[in-house]
């Protein structure tokens, strides 16, 4: 079946320095969404990708689906503490179950 | 406030019990999905309902059940528990069925379950 991977499981950065986490998917995908889960706190949707070589940014943040459509990337520019937290991919392809990624955990130092 | 609602806040029960979590979707969501987060693990998809009908099964136990009732909030079933079924119980709801569509999660704030 599907599988979502996603690098690095964890990442500790210091404030102000930049950080990417990279999902990766076993088989091409319709779209791909992020979510953000701050400590204690649930899932929130950040963004979804749908085109081929689609980037988005918000403020920050900056969100990419790979040409294949098989990879997406989330890169912050100077992080902040308000940053922590756990970032999920999940992708999917039409009519069918979507998979989350495992996450990667992200500690700012500040 | 993603506006949907999970109750309990929290569980505790012993082994070989059964509990009910619920789930009430935002207003106007016909779709409703859960989601198990063990400590310090991923989202694992349970199974998805729309609008009364299951749509989406994924790695849900057969002690495990759902069900999604006409006014659209939801109830999951867990039985015959055990120590592994500890865990944070997600429930999401989507104005959409289908993967695909603009189709954003408004997840709820969860259910932790400690099983003893």
């Amino acid at each position: 079946g599907q599988q979502v991977m996603q690098i690095p499981q964890y990442q500790h950065v210091q404030e102000g320095e930049d950080f990417t986490t990279y999902c990766n998917s076993s088989t091409t995908l319709s779209n791909i969404q992020w979510y953000k889960q701050r400590p204690g706190g649930h899932p929130v949707f950040l963004i979804q990708l749908v085109k081929s070589g689609e980037v988005k940014k918000q403020k920050r943040l900056t969100f990419q689906f790979g040409e294949a459509k098989k990879n997406s990337s989330l890169h912050i520019t100077a992080t902040q503490t308000t940053d922590v937290g756990t970032y999920f991919c999940a992708g999917g392809n039409y009519g069918q179950n979507f998979v989350f990624g495992p996450g990667t955990r992200l500690s700012v130092l500040p | 406030d993603s506006g949907v609602t999970q109750t309990p806040k929290h569980l505790i029960t012993a082994t070989g019990q059964r509990v009910t979590l619920r789930c009430s979707p935002r207003s106007g969501d016909l779709s409703v999905y859960w989601y198990q987060q063990s400590l310090d693990q991923g989202l694992q998809f349970l199974i998805q309902y729309y609008n009364g009908e299951e749509r989406a099964k994924g790695n849900i136990l057969e002690r495990f059940s759902a069900q999604q009732f006409p006014d659209l909030h939801s109830e999951l079933n867990l039985s015959s528990l055990e120590l592994g079924d500890s865990a944070l119980y997600f429930c999401a709801s989507s104005p959409v069925s289908v993967w695909g569509d603009y189709n954003e999660q408004f997840f709820g704030p969860g259910t932790r379950l400690t099983v003893l």
